[in-house]
């Protein structure tokens, strides 16, 4: 079984509605990130949490929302989805009890298309 | 502000070569530099991982090299091989971050048989 998993691994919705978008893990690490990517670019940070209670934003929050529900679970949120959102986005994990080495693990993706 | 560059966008090579694909960034204030394979479907899955005082890397046929001074890091793939086919992408860690990485584009490559 995968260590990170992503659902739904695809998703077409239409302008203007609510999604959202779900990542676990199995890894028994305490860091997760959501990423986007699109393409011809390279990965960008939207959210990220150290543990439970820590949220933070990345570099393109704007649009998005994030819940880390459990250590192993954290979703993103599009509140009202906009056709420039369509991407591809990845979730992560990482073991902060790693050290300094902070070794990132991703999920599958899940291919977002906003009509 | 750390950019990250990989050219070229796209490789197509005979299989049986040995190729490079490189990996440019402007900052050398980093604390490591990690490669990634990505499959469609299959997320990224990391190839190698150099920390800043190392030079190279190695794992089977790929060997990764860091030069900080010059701001560059090739990936050697030896005896290439049509499941090398991939999308190929290096990211670098902030040498003042304990999380953040710097990603480049990739390079797509594609081993013909």
């Amino acid at each position: 079984d995968a260590d990170v998993t992503q659902t739904p691994r695809n998703r077409i919705t239409k302008t203007g509605k609510r999604i959202m978008l779900e990542c676990s893990q199995t890894k028994g690490h305490d860091r997760m990130y959501w990423y986007r990517q699109d393409p011809g670019l390279g990965l960008q940070l939207i959210y990220y949490s150290f543990d439970v209670k820590d949220i933070n934003k990345g570099e393109i929050s704007d649009g998005y929302s994030v819940s880390r529900q459990a250590q192993a679970k954290f979703s993103l949120s599009l509140e009202s989805a906009i056709p420039n959102q369509t991407a591809l986005y990845f979730c992560a994990t990482s073991d902060s009890k790693s050290g300094s080495l902070n070794e990132q693990f991703f999920g599958p993706g899940t291919r977002l298309t906003v009509l | 502000k750390q950019e990250v560059t990989q050219i070229p966008a796209a490789l197509s090579v005979p299989e049986g070569e040995n190729l490079v694909l490189n990996c440019s960034f402007t900052d050398s204030a980093i604390y490591n530099l990690q490669w990634f394979r990505q499959d469609p479907g299959k997320g990224l899955t990391s190839l190698l991982l150099i920390q800043s005082s190392q030079r190279e890397q190695t794992s089977g046929r790929l060997n990764a090299s860091l030069d900080k001074s010059s701001g560059r890091s090739t990936l050697y793939i030896a005896a290439s091989q049509p499941g090398d086919s991939a999308t190929y992408l290096c990211a670098v860690r902030l040498v003042d971050s304990n999380y953040q990485l710097i990603w480049g584009a990739g390079t797509k490559l594609i081993i013909k048989p």
